[in-house]
């Protein structure tokens, strides 16, 4: 069964830069034709993707935090990691780490794309 | 400001139906992207509860159903139980990213 777990910093001051990895077991990324996305929840708020990437390296990122942030990969460690830089309060949330699920459905014949599982979260607090 | 819209609060009694909203836009579900939905309990990760549209992964009860038209779906609960509060998401495709709701609470009374 496919579990991920996120590990990092929990606490980041202003300026400076989050980080989290997200260890995935049970499965290997480098197998995997689906990519690996990290999303957030800011206390008490809805959902919010930021970005994914696949065991090849390649990325999309959300326009929105586009210029703050950078996903990688380490195949050999089967992990993959988040740094978002320049933080603010405003980056306070619990993040999870996912994995992509892109199919074409029977039933529609249509591309659907969708997270499952899902890391338990790992929160994070941007405080001086 | 979620780009799918969802009632912020439901409530019904148990053994009772209730259903959730997820409105969208011609970007996202009238593009003729799918919804899927998540289960959220107190103090948990999301879970996937519905995926395209109206599919249940294995394990989900078939109390929960999913349905999609034009612009918007809907989650539908039947049977109500205790268990069941927790906040639902919907999600979606627009614009090359994955999107949601701002999260329903539905609260059983």
């Amino acid at each position: 069964q496919l579990q991920l777990q996120e590990s990092g910093s929990g606490l980041v001051k202003p300026s400076q830069t989050l980080s989290l990895t997200c260890v995935v077991s049970g499965g290997s990324i480098s197998n995997s034709d689906y990519p690996w996305s990290w999303i957030r929840q800011p206390p008490g708020k809805g959902l919010e993707w930021i970005g994914y990437i696949y065991h090849s390296g390649g990325t999309y990122y959300n326009p929105s935090l586009k210029s703050r942030v950078t996903i990688s990969v380490d195949r050999s460690k089967n992990r993959f990691s988040l740094k978002l830089n320049s933080v603010t309060a405003a980056d306070t949330a619990v993040y999870y780490c996912a994995r992509n699920i892109v199919e074409v459905v029977a039933a529609t014949g249509s591309l659907s794309r969708w997270f499952d599982p899902w890391g338990q979260g790992s929160l994070v607090t941007v405080s001086s | 400001q979620s780009v799918l819209t969802q009632p912020p609060s439901v409530s019904g009694a148990p053994g009772q139906r209730v259903t959730i909203s997820c409105i969208g836009s011609s970007s996202n579900i009238g593009a003729g992207y799918d919804v899927h939905w998540y289960q959220q309990l107190p103090g948990t990760a999301p879970k996937l509860l519905i995926y395209a549209n109206n599919n249940r992964p294995s394990g989900v009860p078939d109390r929960f159903s999913g349905s999609k038209s034009a612009t918007s779906a809907s989650l539908a609960i039947t049977g109500l139980q205790a268990e069941d509060e927790a906040d639902y998401y919907c999600q979606s495709y627009d614009s090359l990213t994955w999107v949601f709701g701002g999260g329903t609470k539905l609260t059983v009374l």
